[in-house]
C-alpha cells in the first residue's frame, strides 16, 4: 500500500483480555518494527523483524507480549491478559533497507479498563 | 548503549519567529540521526535524516538540522515558524549495525502563538 496501515485505530479492552494489533507495512519493505508510546513518554522499542531472520524481541516488556510476521509482510502484536499499564499507543514502522529511517503508521490506541 | 536527550520538554514561539530544538546524543561511532514530527492523534512523520556527508541537512516543511560531532548534537531549526508547525518533535539516533532500532528522545512539544 501507499503507507503503513494499522488496525484497529482504537481499542478498548477489559483487564485480563487478550488483544491483537495488526500492522500492514509498505509493500516491499523488509524491516518492520513495533514501538510503544505511553502518555507523555517517548517511544519504547518492542520488537524488530528483518526479512526471514529471527526477530529481535529484546524490547518486549514481558512474556505476555508476542508478535509474528507472516509471509514477510503483515505483522500481528498480541498482548495476553492485558493490564492497565499496557494502555498506550502502539506504533508500527517499516523500512526498505538495512539502514534505519522508518515510515510509521498512525498507531493503535489501546485502553485497558 | 546509544541515548538521546532533548532538554526542552515544551517550547512556545510566536508565529514567524525562528525556531531551534535541541538534541544531544550519545553513541560510540558516527550515528544515523533523525528528526520526526508527530501531530496530535497521528503517527510520526520523518522530517529529515543524517547518515553521512554534508553536516547541514535539509528536510521537509522548511526544516533543517546540523550535525555537530564535537558537541554530539543534531539541533533542528526553522527560520520562520508557521502555526501548523505546532506538534511534538522527536530526535532519534540509530546504530549502523546490530538490531537497527532507533532510540528516541522524550520529545519536545512546540506551541505556536499567533
Amino acid at each position: 500500500g501507499a503507507g503503513v496501515s494499522q488496525s484497529p485505530s482504537n481499542k478498548v479492552t477489559e483487564k485480563g483480555k487478550d488483544v491483537e494489533l495488526r500492522c500492514d507495512p509498505i509493500s516491499g519493505h523488509t524491516a518492520l518494527y513495533w514501538y510503544r508510546q505511553s502518555l507523555g513518554q517517548g517511544l519504547e522499542f518492542l520488537i524488530y523483524f528483518q526479512g526471514n531472520s529471527a526477530p529481535d524481541k529484546s524490547g518486549l516488556p514481558s512474556d505476555r507480549f508476542s508478535a509474528e510476521r507472516t509471509g514477510g509482510s503483515v505483522s500481528t502484536l498480541t498482548i495476553q491478559r492485558t493490564q492497565q499499564e499496557d494502555s498506550a499507543v502502539y506504533l508500527c514502522a517499516s523500512s526498505t533497507d538495512q539502514r534505519p529511517g522508518y515510515t510509521f503508521g498512525s498507531g493503535t490506541r489501546l485502553t485497558v479498563v | 548503549a546509544q541515548s538521546v536527550t532533548q532538554p526542552d520538554i515544551h517550547i512556545t514561539v510566536s508565529e514567524g519567529a525562528s525556531l531551534e530544538l535541541r538534541c544531544n546524543y550519545s553513541y560510540g561511532a558516527t550515528p544515523y540521526l533523525f528528526w520526526y514530527v508527530q501531530s496530535p492523534g497521528q503517527g510520526l512523520q520523518l522530517l529529515l535524516k543524517y547518515f553521512s556527508g554534508d553536516t547541514l541537512v535539509q528536510g521537509i516543511k522548511g526544516f533543517e538540522a546540523e550535525f555537530k560531532r564535537s558537541q554530539s548534537s543534531f539541533n533542528l531549526r526553522k527560520p520562520s515558524v508557521h502555526w501548523s508547525d505546532a506538534a511534538e518533535y522527536f530526535c532519534a539516533v540509530g546504530a549502523g549495525t546490530g538490531r537497527r532500532a532507533l532510540t528516541f528522545g522524550s520529545g519536545t512539544r512546540l506551541q505556536v502563538q499567533p
